[in-house]
C-alpha cells in the first residue's frame, strides 16, 4: 500500500519536450509539495498546495505548471524541457503545520522521477 | 537567503563507533530542525527533529540543537553498515517549509 506514489519513476527525453510528471498520496493529508533534487544531492521545493490551492512557490521558471485536480493528486507539468531540468523530481504531502512546537507535520516523500534530459 | 550548510563528506567510521554529523543553518527565525535519511536512488525518509535547545536522544540516534550557535548535529551511536547513506538536514521556516542542506554521505565499513 504505497503512501505517496508518483509515476514514472524513469523520464528520458529530448530538449524542447513538453512532459508530466503525476503524484498521488492515499494518507488523507492536505498539503502537498514538489522538491526538485540535483545532481549534488540539494534537495529544494519548488512548489507546496494546501486543499487544491497554491501556497509556496519558489523561484521556479514558470515553463513548471503544477495542477492539484483535488487534494490527493499534484501533478507537475514542464514545458520546453532544458538540459538544467535533469534531475530528480519528488512529490511529498503532509499536514497542515501545527500550532504548537515542533509547528511542523512530517512530509512523507514519494519514491521520486528521474529526469534526464538530452 | 536562508541556507543550511552541510560537509559533503564522505564520513567512514567502523561499525560500532560513533558518527557524528553536522549542520549549520543561517536564518535565526527557523524554528525546528530535522535529520533525514536518504539511501541511494532511495526518498528521503525523517529519521529525528528537534527544536529546543539541548539534545535528544531516540534509540542509537541523537541529536544535538544549539540555536546561539546555529547548529544542529547528530550522533549515531554504534554504527553499522546499515546507516551508510546520506544524511540530509533541514529548519523549518514558514508554513512547513523546509530548507534542507545538501546532505552528508555517510560509510559504515565493517
Amino acid at each position: 500500500d504505497t503512501a505517496v506514489s508518483q509515476t514514472p519513476k524513469y523520464l528520458v527525453t529530448q530538449m524542447g519536450n513538453d512532459k508530466s510528471i503525476k503524484c498521488e498520496q492515499n494518507l488523507g493529508h492536505d498539503t502537498m509539495y514538489w522538491y526538485k533534487q540535483d545532481s549534488k544531492k540539494f534537495l529544494k521545493i519548488m512548489f507546496s498546495y494546501n486543499n487544491k490551492e497554491l501556497i509556496i512557490n519558489e523561484t521556479v521558471p514558470n515553463r513548471f505548471s503544477p495542477k492539484s485536480p483535488d487534494k490527493a493528486h499534484l501533478n507537475l507539468h514542464i514545458n520546453s524541457l532544458e538540459l538544467g531540468d535533469s534531475a530528480v523530481y519528488f512529490c511529498a504531502s503532509s499536514q497542515p503545520p501545527g500550532t504548537s512546537a515542533p509547528y511542523y507535520n512530517e512530509q512523507f516523500f514519494g519514491p521520486g522521477t528521474r529526469l534526464t534530459v538530452l | 537567503q536562508k541556507e543550511v550548510e552541510q560537509n559533503s563528506g564522505p564520513l567512514s567510521v567502523p561499525e560500532g563507533a560513533i558518527a557524528s554529523l553536522n549542520c549549520t543553518y543561517s536564518d535565526r527565525g527557523s524554528q525546528s530542525f530535522f535529520w533525514y535519511r536518504q539511501y541511494s536512488g532511495k526518498s528521503p525518509e525523517l529519521i529525528m527533529f528537534i527544536y529546543s535547545n539541548g539534545d535528544k536522544e531516540d534509540g542509537r540516534f541523537t541529536a544535538q540543537l544549539n540555536k546561539a550557535s546555529q547548529y544542529v548535529s547528530l550522533l549515531i551511536r554504534d554504527s553499522q553498515p546499515s546507516d551508510s547513506a546520506t544524511y540530509l538536514c533541514a529548519a523549518h521556516n514558514a508554513g512547513n517549509m523546509l530548507t534542507f542542506g545538501g546532505g552528508t554521505r555517510l560509510m559504515v565499513k565493517p
